[in-house]
């Protein structure tokens, strides 16, 4: 069965501090997201990678950053954490090809900001 | 991006089929139609995607009609477990982004 998980399901942090949400998928897929969801906007798409120490920047990149150092993890790094950060993060990973391919998400990390 | 309209909600009764409609006017030849939906509690999870053909797997069907302008998602037998938030996607070929709209609301009445 295809996994991918998420190191915390919740996850409470001060403003200002630094916060690593990690993202781990089995199933040796290239591509690699990460999404936020907030009541009203829906899923947006803050970064993804289509290869190791490869990044792109999404929809709304601002306050965050990523990183990729091996295939199956993928990280999402908010340096300084404010309040507006306050969300449900969802990674999610898919293959590559020249057909459509569907992706595959993790549960979730819902991120409290204080 | 070509953009989705889908009716905020719908409501169905177990046991019986659904259908989710959805209008895509603006599709163009190389844009898939993929179906996702979001349980309660959960990241959202693949359901279906065509491009032409009706398609048909295990958890669903997906009716294109003729000229691709619409797509109906059809569940053939709900069950309390369909219920959840179920989103049409426009996806050009060989592209990864997904952009997820509001979706449409499925409840199912026991």
């Amino acid at each position: 069965d295809v996994k991918v998980t998420q190191s915390s399901r919740y996850l409470v942090k001060r403003t200002g501090e630094k916060v690593f949400l990690e993202c781990v998928q089995d199933m040796d897929h290239e591509n690699m997201f990460w999404y936020r969801q907030d009541p009203g906007l829906g899923l947006r798409l803050i970064y993804f990678s289509y290869d190791v120490k490869m990044k792109e920047k999404g929809d709304i990149p601002e306050g965050y950053s990523v990183s990729r150092e091996k295939k199956e993890r993928f990280s999402l790094i908010l340096e300084s954490a404010s309040t507006n950060q306050t969300s449900m993060y969802l990674c999610a990973s898919s293959s590559s090809g020249s057909g459509s391919y569907e992706q595959y998400f993790g549960p979730g990390t819902r991120l409290t900001v204080t | 991006d070509a953009k989705t309209t889908q009716p905020n909600s719908m409501e169905s009764n177990e046991e019986e089929p659904v259908h989710l409609p959805c209008n895509h006017s603006t599709i163009s030849g190389t844009d898939y139609i993929h179906w996702y939906r979001q349980l309660p509690s959960q990241g959202p999870e693949y359901v279906i995607h065509g491009l032409t053909s009706n398609v048909n797997n295990r958890m669903a069907s997906l009716a294109i009609a003729e000229d691709r302008k619409s797509s109906t998602l059809i569940l053939h037998r709900a069950t309390l477990r369909d219920a959840a938030v179920y989103y049409c996607i426009l996806l050009i070929q060989g592209a990864q982004k997904l952009v997820f709209g509001q979706g449409t609301r499925l409840t199912i009445n026991p």
